[in-house]
């Protein structure tokens, strides 16, 4: 079975920070695509950033980056320079063949 | 822009009745996704449909069904709605299936089943 784990429920991080969120994963597939989605307070969700898994190089979208370890099936999302404007839940998502799977979230505080 | 319009923000609906969740895309994309968003559980894949008419089986399809007769709607049907079935129901689409295209989300449906 693929599953998507994000152990941290709840993160808070000082407006101007840096934050890691951690995602990790299980997936019998070789060619999959991973994601991270950001849904802001009564907002709709939207993508922050994507990784391919046959691409070794991290993906990076302005402040945010990924580390992306494929042997260890790990996905983080660093957010650097933090803006009270990135306080969200934050999803990470795998989608391989007829698979879509979501983790169950993290809630991120930026603290001004 | 793409945008995803779901019919109603809000839908309040007594056991036992066929509720109709609606789900427009505007960009002519090929997949479109019913989720269900439920505190510490995440987004649960209910159905999606990668081509018209065509669908498949999420991991959570029981007490659901889907309809696609045209390529830009999506609809989602309770044939007869449970308590259990109280939840944010988001639908997404996105441009090709089992690819590198991100999914474009609708603003959800909350639904509360009394």
């Amino acid at each position: 079975a693929q599953t998507v784990t994000q152990s941290q429920p709840e993160m808070s991080v000082q407006e101007a920070e840096t934050v890691t969120l951690s995602c990790t994963y299980d997936t019998s597939e070789s060619d999959y695509y991973l994601f991270w989605y950001k849904q802001p307070p009564s907002r709709q969700m939207i993508l922050v950033i994507r990784q391919e898994a046959y691409k070794q190089q991290n993906a990076t979208e302005n402040r945010f980056s990924v580390n992306f370890q494929k042997a260890a099936k790990s996905f983080s999302l660093k957010i650097s320079d933090s803006q009270l404007g990135d306080a969200a839940m934050y999803f990470c998502a795998l989608e391989g063949t007829y698979k879509y799977i979501f983790g169950t979230g993290t809630r991120l505080k930026v603290l001004a | 822009d793409v945008k995803v319009t779901q019919s109603s923000r809000y839908l309040v609906k007594r056991t036992g009745e066929k509720v109709f969740l609606e789900c427009v895309q505007d960009m002519d994309h090929e997949n479109m996704f019913w989720y269900r968003q439920d505190p510490g559980l995440g987004l649960r894949l209910i159905y999606f449909s990668y081509d018209v008419k065509m669908k498949e089986k999420g991991d959570i399809p029981e007490g659901y069904s889907v309809s696609r007769e045209k390529k830009e709607r999506f609809s989602l049907i309770l044939e007869s709605a449970s308590t259990n079935q109280t939840s944010m129901y988001l639908c997404a689409s996105s441009l090709a299936p089992w690819s590198y295209n991100e999914q474009f989300f609708g603003p959800g449906t909350r639904l509360t089943v009394l």
